[in-house]
């Protein structure tokens, strides 16, 4: 079984422009994370997906970000225009359905690392 | 909201020691606490986790301890191995305000870096 792959794995861009980071969760799952880790601290929440869905997106920093998951299947992250703060390395995750009380593990992608130059 | 503070930052341990990294937590209403494991370059990965109903849990040479009166959480790893080398990441999630389960997302400490020299 194919895990979470994210893409690209390395991004540099510089300040001001667009990229777009995707996520394809492990089939079948329904709930899709986003998170992101600045060099040196910890790894923040951004998003929650629920199928198409946004369950929770109190982590996103700002309306640069947009994320969208369309169909319910991979999800993309944008950021425009990009920042210096905005690098990091950002992960995706995804579990399965957690409903009637099931805590269900969180598989986590490689990640994206994105420079803004 | 949920804030979860780890400790220490770096660990070196020789290998066959026991490492310990300790973690607290905000809110008293999380209900959920994996560790996750991050060697370089690779994707964190789940190693151990335990619910709020259970105190302690193990799986060989780790084991997981929860104090929920004092709301603090420790990872125990005994007889080191240079291979245990990684980041270790503790997280809490929040219960689901309907369903009582976890929510799914995570709120991660700063992590720790474990060096086990051979």
């Amino acid at each position: 079984e194919a895990g979470v792959t994210q893409f690209p794995s390395h991004s540099v861009i510089e300040k001001g422009q667009t990229v777009t980071l995707r996520c394809d969760p492990i089939s079948g799952h329904d709930n899709l994370y986003w998170y992101r880790r600045v060099m040196g601290k910890e790894i923040k929440f951004l998003l929650h997906f629920v199928k198409e869905s946004k369950q929770d997106e109190s982590g996103m920093p700002n309306n640069r970000f947009l994320a969208e998951r369309t169909g319910g299947t991979y999800s993309t992250l944008k950021v425009q225009p990009a920042e210096l703060e905005d690098s990091g390395v950002y992960f995706c995750a995804s579990s399965q359905d957690w409903r009637g009380g099931r805590d269900t593990e969180a598989f986590f992608g490689q990640g994206t690392r994105l420079t803004v130059v | 909201g949920e804030n979860v503070e780890q400790h220490p930052s770096t660990l070196s341990v020789q290998e066959g020691d026991s490492a310990v990294i300790k973690c607290t937590y905000s809110d008293s209403a999380s209900n959920y606490f994996p560790w996750y494991k991050q060697e370089l370059g690779k994707r964190p990965q789940l190693i151990i986790d335990i619910r709020s109903n259970v105190g302690e849990k193990k799986d060989q040479r780790i084991a997981v301890t929860l104090n929920k009166t004092a709301k603090h959480f420790s990872l125990h790893i005994t007889e080191t191995q240079p291979e245990d080398s990684a980041v270790y990441f503790c997280a809490a999630s929040p219960p689901h305000p309907v369903y009582g389960g976890s929510q799914g997302n995570l709120i991660f400490g700063k992590g720790t870096k474990l060096s086990v020299k051979p």
